[in-house]
């Protein structure tokens, strides 16, 4: 049980372009999901927060207009990445739970991002 | 921004028990303490979690003094395949998630 998806996998797009990925909890209804990215040989940092039917919470220097979270459903949460540059190259990994704080978080396999 | 901190790095032979630290000075009071394996371009996927003292499942055990301000993973008899990198996950008292600096475990035959 507890099994996450992320769709795509991967993805390469032209600067200025905007991205869709998807995340999904396939087995179980998640309250609230996260979105984090990965920079290589880095830890994971945490995006933003999002709970089912509200708005995302996001983290410090995180860009809410650039990074669009919609958090629809309790088995679906999205991250568009808006205008994309090359600089928004990276690993994003979405993770859900049951709900916010101590509970366990399950991880999607990730989506690796590049924009030429 | 509190930081939980880990060794970069570990080396072990097959079949040795392996033990990765990582400290929280700053975990708060209600979190929990969990941890997390990462093979390259994957997902972390759960090992195991627990609040204090001792927890063991099939794969693990957690070990976590009375301070609660660090915590250690034990890898019983790890194989080739436990090679990957092994994070903490900690609750802070600013009311953070944050992730570990990381600890690569390379595994020896």
């Amino acid at each position: 049980g507890a099994v996450v998806s992320q769709h795509p996998s991967w993805v390469i797009c032209k600067s200025g372009t905007s991205v869709k990925i998807e995340c999904r909890s396939l087995d179980f209804q998640a309250t609230t999901m996260f979105w984090y990215r990965q920079f290589p040989k880095q830890s994971l940092m945490l995006m933003a927060t999002s709970n089912e039917g509200s708005k995302a919470t996001y983290e410090q220097g995180v860009e809410k207009d650039k990074f669009l979270i919609n958090h629809a459903s309790l088995t679906l949460s999205t991250l568009t990445v808006t205008s994309a540059h090359p600089e928004d190259s990276s690993f994003y990994i979405c993770s859900a739970s049951h709900r916010e704080g101590t509970d366990t978080q399950y991880f999607g396999p990730g989506t690796r991002l590049t924009v030429l | 921004l509190a930081k939980i901190t880990q060794p970069i790095s570990m080396d072990s032979y097959e079949g040795q028990e392996v033990n990765i630290t990582c400290s929280h000075n700053n975990i708060a009071t209600n979190d929990y303490i969990t941890w997390y394996q990462q093979f390259p371009s994957q997902g972390p996927r759960f090992i195991i979690q627990g609040y204090k003292t001792k927890v063991t499942n099939e794969v693990a055990s957690l070990f976590i003094p009375a301070d609660r301000k660090s915590s250690t993973l034990s890898l019983p008899r790890v194989s080739l395949s436990d090679t990957a990198v092994y994070y903490c996950l900690v609750g802070t008292e600013n009311d953070k998630l944050i992730f570990g600096t990381g600890t690569r475990l390379q595994v020896f035959p």
